[in-house]
C-alpha cells in the first residue's frame, strides 16, 4: 500500500537553529516526490520536486534531499517567516493517478 | 495575478442541505482538481478534470459531484451534506493535461465547510 509518513508532527526552533524534517514513503516505484509549504488559512505552495535517489534541491534556507526510502527537508538558520506547515507528497510510478500527501510537519520558529 | 480563486471562504450547512463550491483559475491551465484536507490526514483527491469537458473520480468521490463549466471554472457540489463532509476544500490546477503527476500544482486558499 502506498504510504507517506512525515515526522515530527510539530517542531519548535529558535531563530538560527538548524534542523531537518523527514518524509518516509513506501510506493510502488517513485515517479516524483514533492515538498509544499502551507501557511495558516492558505493553500499549499510548491517548493521542490525530486525524482531520483541522491538528488538535492535548494531554495534560500531550504534544501531537500532524496533517498530510496525517505526525503529530508533541511532548514538552515531558520527565520520566523519560515514558520509554516511543510507537506510532502509522492507520485507512484504506476497505478493510481494521484499524489499521496503526508500529514505535514508544523514548524514554528521563535525569534 | 489572482491564480486560483475559491468561493466562498467559509460556509456552514445543516445536514441535508446542498451547496456548490466555486473555483476559477486565470492561468490558462488544462487540469483542475478538488482536494479535501482533514486533521490527521493528508490531502485527498475528490475529483479531477484532466481537460475541459472531462471529469474523473479521485480517492474519495462519494457524496460529491463536479462540473467543468469551461477551461477556467471547476465546481464541486454537495447534493445532501453530511457531517462527515466537514473539511477544508482546496481547488488546484496545473498547466498539463491528466491526473496529478510530476508537475507542480497551484492551489487556491480553500473553503472551510462545517456541516452541522
Amino acid at each position: 500500500e502506498d504510504q507517506v509518513t512525515q515526522s515530527p508532527e510539530a517542531l519548535r526552533l529558535q531563530e538560527g537553529e538548524s534542523s531537518s524534517l523527514n518524509c518516509s514513503y513506501t510506493v510502488s516505484g517513485l515517479r516524483g516526490l514533492f515538498w509544499y509549504r502551507q501557511d495558516p488559512g492558505k493553500g499549499p505552495e510548491f517548493l521542490f520536486t525530486l525524482y531520483s535517489a541522491g538528488e538535492e534541491k535548494e531554495k534560500e534556507r531550504l534544501k531537500a534531499t532524496l533517498t530510496k526510502k525517505e526525503s529530508f527537508l533541511h532548514i538552515t538558520a531558520p527565520k520566523p517567516e519560515d514558520s509554516a506547515t511543510y507537506l510532502c507528497a509522492v507520485q507512484p510510478q504506476t497505478g493510481a493517478n494521484n499524489l499521496f500527501f503526508g500529514t505535514g510537519t508544523r514548524l514554528t520558529v521563535i525569534p | 495575478n489572482a491564480g486560483v480563486t475559491q468561493t466562498p471562504k467559509f460556509q456552514v450547512l445543516k445536514t441535508g442541505q446542498s451547496m456548490t463550491l466555486q473555483c476559477a483559475q486565470d492561468m490558462n491551465h488544462n487540469s483542475m482538481y478538488w482536494y479535501r484536507q482533514d486533521p490527521g490526514m493528508g490531502l485527498r483527491l475528490i475529483y479531477y478534470s484532466a481537460s475541459e469537458g472531462t471529469t474523473d473520480k479521485g480517492e474519495v468521490p462519494n457524496g460529491y459531484n463536479v462540473s467543468r463549466l469551461n477551461k477556467r471554472e471547476f465546481s464541486l457540489r454537495l447534493e445532501s451534506a453530511a457531517p462527515s463532509q466537514t473539511s477544508v476544500y482546496f481547488c488546484a490546477s496545473r498547466p498539463g493535461q491528466g491526473a496529478p503527476t510530476n508537475e507542480k500544482l497551484f492551489f487556491g486558499s480553500g473553503t472551510q465547510l462545517s456541516v452541522l
